[in-house]
């Protein structure tokens, strides 16, 4: 069955604590590798797509870059409004378009 | 751009009753999906429609789950009867057929509660 697997599944850092959050998947033939931002009561929003090992793409204090084997979210100096739940979801060649989701990273940022 | 508007936005019912959600996609966005997320998951995709034909409905559980929809724009999810394990979160999500982005704009959800 395909994998992925979010770590840590909770983060709490100071505010202006850099840190990184972790997305590995099991399968090859990856289309793309996304990362959404999910606040309570809210739907998942969109920040990335990354679709070949070395990508990196960059939004504000957010960093996301991918690897043969997993994708990380690098937040730089993160501010209290950054707390949410960062969900990654994979996309494979086979098959139809389907997304696959992580159980995602809630992430604290303590002022 | 209106985004992805849900309705409900929360409902609670007892086991064995029946409940139904709407969808309202963002305009010209062909590529439709339901997921369902459980507390403390990432959410899973139920249905995927593209016009008002199927994709994918392979983890629909086909027994008391239904979607429709007719006119290619506007969607409905049923649940009869509901059991405990569905209390969850549903989202609907849409896409442009052309976007090669495969971006998905999601609404914010039905909170279902089965008592």
């Amino acid at each position: 069955e395909d994998q992925v697997t979010q770590s840590p599944e909770a983060l709490r850092l100071q505010e202006g604590e850099s840190s990184s959050l972790n997305c590995s998947y099991t399968v090859s033939g990856l289309r793309g590798l996304f990362w959404y931002r999910q606040d309570p009561g809210k739907g998942p929003e969109f920040l990335f797509t990354l679709y070949s090992a070395g990508e990196e793409k960059e939004k504000e204090r957010l960093k996301a870059t991918l690897t043969k084997k997993e994708s990380f979210l690098h937040i730089t100096a993160p501010k209290p409004e950054d707390s949410a739940t960062y969900l990654c979801a994979v996309q494979y060649n086979f098959g139809n378009e389907k997304l696959t989701f992580g159980t995602g990273t809630r992430l604290t940022i303590i002022p | 751009e209106a985004g992805v508007a849900q309705s409900p936005r929360y409902k609670i019912i007892e086991k064995r009753q029946s409940v139904a959600f709407w969808c309202n996609p963002i305009s010209g966005h062909a590529t439709l999906y339901w997921y369902q997320q459980i507390l403390g998951q990432g959410p899973k995709l139920l249905i995927q429609f593209q016009n008002n034909g199927v994709v994918d409905d392979s983890q629909l559980p086909k027994d008391r789950f239904s979607a429709e929809r007719l006119k290619g724009v506007d969607s409905t999810l049923k649940i009869q009867p509901a059991k405990l394990e569905d209390s969850a979160v549903y989202l609907c999500a849409s896409r442009r057929v052309r976007d090669r982005s495969y971006e998905q704009y999601f609404g914010p959800g039905t909170r279902l509660t089965v008592t």
